[in-house]
């Protein structure tokens, strides 16, 4: 069974400090992954995904992530957090055996940056 | 653009009562997911729909839940006779056929549900 982990409930950095939110994943061959951010009273917003090639992935808002098949993570990143990236993060991935392709999300990760 | 829109945002019902939840694509997206977040736990996938046929239903709980969508627009979930545990946040998520399975879905705000 596929199945996601976001081992950190929550990530607390200052502003301007690097943020990393950490994702691994157990699916049977490759999936896509994906991040999606959600802000307070707000719906989930795509950030980027990893369907192929370049394993650094570039998304909206300045973050990243490296998708890294030996250690099965896609780690996101972003070098230097702002107050305003306060929000909760999910990681999820997309069997792509599954012809129809839901999502398996993580349980998610509380980022708290402090001015 | 209009996105993906959930109504109500909040719903608080006791024990027993029926609740509708509605999703409304965004305009001209086959598909249509309904998930599920569990107090502090992961989203959990219920349904699919491409345009009006239910596509993949194996994540709804049990047969208290139903699903429709007339004429492949909006969506409604209907949870009767809801239970304690039916409570979370029902997210309703859109996408456009391009790339496959690898298709960004684009989420609603979320209906909180609460059953007292």
């Amino acid at each position: 069974a596929q199945s996601v982990a976001q081992p950190e409930d929550q990530v607390n950095v200052a502003e301007g400090n690097p943020l990393t939110v950490k994702c691994t994943y157990s699916v049977s061959g490759n999936p896509y992954l994906f991040w999606y951010v959600q802000y307070p009273n707000r719906g989930l917003q795509f950030l980027l995904k990893y369907i192929t090639g370049d394993n650094l992935v570039k998304g909206s808002y300045g973050f990243e992530a490296e998708f890294n098949k030996s250690q099965t993570s896609f780690h996101l990143k972003k070098p230097s957090a702002l107050v305003s990236d306060s929000a909760l993060y999910f990681c999820a991935v997309r069997d792509r055996t599954d012809s129809w392709g839901k999502f398996q999300f993580g349980a998610g990760t509380q980022v708290v940056v402090t001015p | 653009e209009a996105g993906v829109t959930q109504f109500p945002s909040h719903s608080v019902i006791e024990k027993g009562q029926t609740v509708t939840l509605r999703c409304d694509p965004i305009s001209g997206h086959d598909n249509l997911y309904w998930y599920r977040r569990v107090m502090g736990k992961e989203i959990k996938f219920l349904l699919h729909f491409v345009k009006e046929s239910k596509q993949d239903e194996s994540g709804m709980p049990n047969n208290r839940f139903l699903a429709e969508r007339t004429g492949g627009t909006y969506s409604t979930l209907k949870v009767q006779p809801a239970e304690l545990e039916d409570s979370g946040v029902y997210f309703c998520a859109s996408s456009q056929p391009g790339q496959g399975i690898a298709d960004t879905q684009y989420f609603g705000p979320g209906t909180r549900l609460t059953v007292l």
